[in-house]
């Protein structure tokens, strides 16, 4: 089953702050997290396993909590180049090596 | 530094015909994936392959086929297309397990059925 973000679009003017959320409906056993810019393939952003723990790339953090089967994505100090539609990937226990996504926000980041 | 090569990257067809997408990677890995990308749907599995020899469904699998020529390339089929399959197709591939290795994407062929 699909994990649902929220929200499904988000306005910022540059330096604002972004939460996107993903939840699950069944246990995770990864999060990963994509950024898509128009026209072009997703980009891996980073993974987040079982255990809760933060992970961070520049400005871009992510976390995990598994009891509740959700991850956000934390975006902060928001600069032009991260608009583009972010995408959640959920793995679970029972699906060796497969990736189900959720529907995308995308988000627009104005100067 | 090719990565995840797609071909052909824009196709117009027409209601009945077939063809095949091609897909190939130079990062040796062992699994590669076929996902559809419809707005407002996210990517969505079609066909997957965890090694080479092996390939399995995915969420959307009717009406297409796929090959796992050899460990670097996977092509993807369709034998009849169907205005429904007007979409943009993603392959990618990653390192073993991809519930905890990074997937890489290839830029996407834009199919259109008419």
């Amino acid at each position: 089953q699909q994990p649902v973000q929220s929200p499904q679009a988000v306005i910022l003017r540059e330096g604002e702050d972004a939460v996107i959320n993903c939840s699950s409906s069944k246990a995770l056993y990864s999060v990963h997290w994509y950024r898509q810019k128009h026209g072009e393939a997703p980009v891996f952003l980073m993974i987040l396993l079982k255990g809760g723990e933060q992970k961070g790339h520049d400005k871009i953090s992510a976390s995990f909590n598994e009891k509740k089967q959700q991850s956000s994505l934390y975006l902060t100090a928001s600069q032009l180049s991260y608009s583009g539609t972010y995408f959640c990937g959920t793995g679970i226990g029972t699906s060796y090596g497969k990736l189900t996504f959720g529907q995308g926000t995308i988000l627009t980041v104005h100067p | 530094n090719a990565g995840v090569t797609q071909t052909p990257k824009f196709q117009v067809l027409k209601t009945g015909q077939s063809m095949t997408l091609q897909c190939a990677q130079d990062m040796n890995h062992n699994s590669m994936y076929w996902y559809r990308q419809d707005p407002g749907m996210g990517l969505r599995l079609i066909y997957y392959s965890a090694s080479e020899g092996t390939t399995d469904k995915g969420e959307v699998p009717n009406g297409y086929n796929v090959s796992r020529l050899n460990k670097r390339e996977f092509s993807l089929r369709l034998e009849s297309a169907a205005p429904s399959q007007t979409s943009v197709y993603f392959c990618a591939s990653s390192d073993r397990d991809s519930r905890n290795q990074p997937q890489h994407f290839g830029d996407g062929t834009r199919l259109s059925i008419l």
